[in-house]
């Protein structure tokens, strides 16, 4: 166990539907990632929440919308997906910037499916 | 190609073997680390490497690096089944925030028992 844990594990949706994939951290960290994992290729950053900054890779479509409420909890809101978003999901957390190093843990991740 | 590419894709030894991956960048780094995925799961930490070191263990993985020539290296020594996983390099650029990682697109290790 890492401190990191993630909801669902596995996800089947359709084209039309909305879902949402949770991540929460016990580590008392203050930046929280989103990655996505295809087949592959290399880990691909999606959203980051650091402190109060939100750092976006401005290739992710818009029918992937991250929500952080808190420095604990973080979300990835999904609508309208195609196939080709079919991965795995990665959430990871870190200490943040100015903390050092800045190794991130990461959660068992979320098989995302999509008919 | 990418920053953080390893070298080889895949490898497949014999238990009690050594393995060696490889992995370049292109950037300035504040720090290199590696980290192992078993398969559909999470990444996990196994060694960080700062920028001014050159070579650092942790039990049975050594890992060097190169800033001369932007590579570094990650030895398992005496290898198990058990260490069969996908092996990730990641780097924290110096033009970016510590709080970013890029990795490659990872060694896939097989441990024959």
């Amino acid at each position: 166990e890492t401190g990191v844990t993630q909801t669902p594990r596995h996800l089947v949706m359709g084209m039309t539907n909305k879902k949402s994939l949770k991540c929460e951290q016990h580590l008392g960290h203050n930046a929280m990632y989103w990655y996505k994992q295809s087949a592959k290729k290399p880990l691909e950053l999606m959203f980051v929440y650091s402190l109060e900054e939100r750092v976006e890779n401005n290739s992710v479509p818009s029918r992937f919308s991250p929500e952080c409420p808190n420095s604990s909890h973080l979300f990835l809101h999904l609508h309208t997906l195609q196939p080709e978003d079919s991965a795995l999901y990665l959430c990871a957390s870190s200490h943040g910037p100015g903390q050092g190093t800045d190794t991130q843990y990461f959660g068992p991740g979320t098989r995302l499916t999509v008919l | 190609s990418q920053q953080g590419e390893e070298d080889p894709q895949a490898l497949s030894i014999q238990e009690g073997e050594n393995a060696t991956m490889n992995c370049s960048y292109k950037t300035s780094i504040n720090n290199l680390q590696w980290y192992r995925q078993n398969s559909g799961r999470g990444l996990v930490h196994l060694i960080l490497i700062r920028s001014n070191e050159r070579e650092k263990h942790s039990g049975r993985l050594r890992v060097t690096l190169d800033t001369s020539k932007k590579s570094s290296s990650l030895l398992i020594t005496a290898s198990r089944a058990a260490d069969t996983a996908s092996y990730f390099c990641a780097t924290a650029s110096e033009e970016t925030s510590g709080s970013r990682l890029t990795f490659g697109e990872g060694t896939q290790l097989t441990v024959n028992p």
